[in-house]
């Protein structure tokens, strides 16, 4: 398994300011991916972020709201742009297994946009 | 596009009892279908995996089966605990990249 750290853990920020979250794994690792999760809603990818490539965006997420970082196989950052109450949100990001398909997660951040 | 279906209303259950959860999905059946957990404040965790060819597969207490004709999944623990509380979510591959798209999840409430 992997072991996932993220930070920060939880924010409130400003609307209209922009929030880069950070995501660690203690393995290198080829895809990792970050997901939206609303109170009491289900896990939404919002992309796929390869090292060496440009993120893959799911349908209704955009590079210049949502832009990914990939700078190595241990490390990536999810930046929320020009934020709006509606992005109150948690940001989780995750790591495939080296063998299989299941995905391991990291703690969550939780933002909260006033 | 495919859609998941998990029982949004808690179950409540007493200590020792087999708790039941429900996974359906709407279109193409996947290659395997997984099963996690999610405690409060925490990322999921995952607990199994079955694969399309597989009818049922265990772990300890949990049992998952995997039934391609009726487009569903169920999850169950036996013997369960207070510690089993928590929301499971079941999630499916969608997509290139072994993406997976989840559930909305139910949670267990395991009463002493």
């Amino acid at each position: 398994s992997a072991v996932i750290s993220q930070k920060p853990s939880r924010d409130i920020c400003q609307r209209g300011t922009s929030l880069t979250i950070q995501c660690q794994v203690d393995s290198q690792v080829t895809m990792m991916f970050w997901y939206r999760q609303q109170p009491g809603q289900s896990l939404t990818l919002i992309a796929t972020a390869n090292q060496g490539s440009e993120a893959t965006y799911e349908s209704g997420f955009v590079i210049d709201k949502f832009p990914i970082s990939r700078p190595n196989l241990t490390f990536s950052t999810l930046t929320v742009s020009n934020m709006s109450p509606e992005d109150s949100s948690i940001y989780l990001c995750s790591v495939e297994a080296a063998r299989g398909y299941e995905q391991y997660f990291g703690p969550g951040t939780r933002l909260t946009v006033t | 596009s495919q859609k998941i279906e998990q029982n949004s209303e808690a179950l409540n259950i007493q200590e020792g009892k087999t708790a039941t959860l429900t996974c359906n999905y709407t279109n193409y059946s996947p290659a395997y279908l997984q099963w996690y957990r999610q405690d409060p404040g925490r990322g999921p965790v995952f607990l199994l995996l079955i694969r399309e060819n597989e009818k049922e597969k265990r772990k300890e207490r949990l049992k998952v089966t995997f039934d391609t004709t009726l487009k569903q999944s169920l999850f169950h623990i036996t013997a369960s605990q207070p510690a089993d509380s928590a929301t499971y979510l079941c999630a499916l591959p969608s997509g290139g990249y072994n993406k997976l798209i989840f559930g909305a999840g139910t949670r267990l409430a395991v009463h002493p």
